[in-house]
């Protein structure tokens, strides 16, 4: 199957400053890729859908200034935590579509202390 | 919207039982589903899917039944070993929109 990388696995960094997660699609094109958070013992939270060449949409509740979503390439997206807090601490997972199905990274968990 | 949910949390059973793990779904308009596997700290992982034109599709030791009159879909686990112990979603999606994930159910296989 399709191979979605995600990188860092797992990031630990200070409260106030910002992180960047990457997400690629390793053997194909992904115009659409999606950014979800999970909190332990809970479900995939979809927080924004990610297209290439335009804007991401995000979800209600989400704040968009805090989660910057950037889609500059057809295999790679990044999603960047902006002055990250405590309460930001969480799973976070990328998918990419390819044709009906998803395939999903692997996963940051963002620690912030 | 859509809402997808699972009637149990935890499964708990012995090796080389079959197990089976349900799903509810809300929107009678889904028309994808899939099943997915999370190990911890892990992303999900692809398992097995049906459209909405089914109601079984068979993989290995896995199978998947989906009863659209009363908006339910099931994952059947066959001769169940340790390896399966892991969080299991489903999932539902009407025509091209964004997936969405059912609560999840904990399954644990003791040898």
């Amino acid at each position: 199957g399709a191979v979605v990388s995600q990188h860092p696995s797992r990031v630990i960094c200070k409260s106030g400053t910002s992180v960047k997660i990457e997400c690629r699609s390793l053997d194909f094109q992904a115009t659409t890729m999606f950014w979800y958070r999970q909190f332990p013992k809970q479900s995939l939270m979809l927080m924004a859908t990610s297209n290439e060449g335009s804007k991401a949409t995000y979800e209600q509740g989400v704040e968009k200034d805090k989660f910057l979503i950037n889609h500059a390439s057809l295999t790679l997206s990044t999603l960047t935590v902006t002055s990250a807090h405590p309460e930001d601490s969480s799973f976070y997972i990328c998918s990419a579509r390819l044709a009906a199905e998803a395939f999903f990274g692997q996963g940051t968990r963002l620690t912030v202390v | 919207g859509e809402s997808v949910g699972l009637h149990l949390p935890t499964l708990s059973v012995q090796e080389g039982d079959n197990s089976i793990i349900n799903c509810a779904y809300s929107n009678s308009a889904s028309d994808y589903f899939i099943w997915y596997k999370q190990e911890s700290g892990k992303g999900p992982q692809f398992i097995i899917d049906i459209r909405s034109n089914m109601d079984k599709r068979q993989g290995q030791r896995v199978t998947v039944l989906l009863n659209k009159t009363v908006k339910h879909l099931s994952l059947q686990i066959a001769a169940t070993q340790p390896g399966d112990s892991a969080v299991y979603f489903c999932a539902a999606r009407e025509g091209y929109s964004t997936l969405t994930f059912g609560k999840g159910t904990m399954l644990l296989v003791s040898p």
